[in-house]
């Protein structure tokens, strides 16, 4: 299997549920990334991990809670989430740019559709 | 100072027509200038990117112009084909980060 890959691809949960969200990257990249996106508005970085460690947390709230166990996998765990939460969270994966100094291409799984009741 | 602006929202073209999306950033941080394809269902595809030291990239019937100047750089794809209706995205990187800032999108339809 290549690319990035998704699970689950739909959650519907209540604002009491928790439940996470996982992310497995089988290209060999270091760095990996959680997005939001929501309708008409552009995508949001949420989180950036680079061999292993976060290296930016774009004030997102603590109910979101993000774990990188190792540079294949990433986790978005939820927690008590606000209907505007809904929306499609999509994972991402690159090299990390320290190897050359440039952006390296980032590759994106298919999203998680998000719907808080 | 940290947003893309993209212009316009949504494009409609003939099979065969060229369609025209335009990026503007303020930062001139930024160094780096993908441009992303979405299909319905399906996440954010690379379709092709340009660093600032050259004005124009092409692969295929995709370019990109670049102005430096203007702080701006377009999509341009020749010869639209109806595979082609997608949402596209403009992103701009910034230098020393791993950061991505996306522009809101253009929702292009090609019709026969």
């Amino acid at each position: 299997e290549t690319g990035v890959t998704q699970t689950p691809r739909h959650l519907v949960m209540g604002m009491t549920n928790k439940k996470s969200l996982k992310c497995e990257q089988h290209l060999g990249h270091n760095a990996m990334y959680w997005y939001k996106q929501s309708a008409k508005k552009p995508l949001e970085l949420m989180f950036v991990y680079n061999f292993k460690e976060q290296t930016e947390n774009n004030s997102v709230p603590s109910r979101f809670s993000p774990e990188c166990p190792n540079s294949s996998h990433l986790f978005l765990h939820l927690h008590t989430l606000q209907p505007e939460d809904s929306a499609l969270y999509l994972c991402a994966s690159s090299q990390d740019r320290r190897a050359t100094g440039l952006n390296q291409p980032q590759h994106f799984g298919d999203g998680t559709r998000l719907s808080i009741l | 100072q940290q947003q893309v602006k993209q212009s316009p929202q949504s494009l409609i073209v003939q099979k065969g027509g060229i369609s025209i999306i335009n990026c503007a950033y303020e930062n001139t941080a930024f160094d780096y200038f993908p441009w992303y394809q979405q299909f319905p269902g399906k996440g954010p595809a690379l379709l092709i990117a340009i660093r600032p030291d050259v004005s124009e990239k092409k692969e295929g019937r995709f370019t990109i112009s670049f102005n430096k100047s203007a702080k701006q750089f377009s999509l341009h794809i020749m010869d639209s084909q109806p595979g082609d209706s997608a949402t596209y995205f403009c992103a701009a990187g910034k230098e020393r980060t791993d950061k991505l800032i996306f522009g809101t999108g253009t929702r292009l339809q090609v019709f026969p």
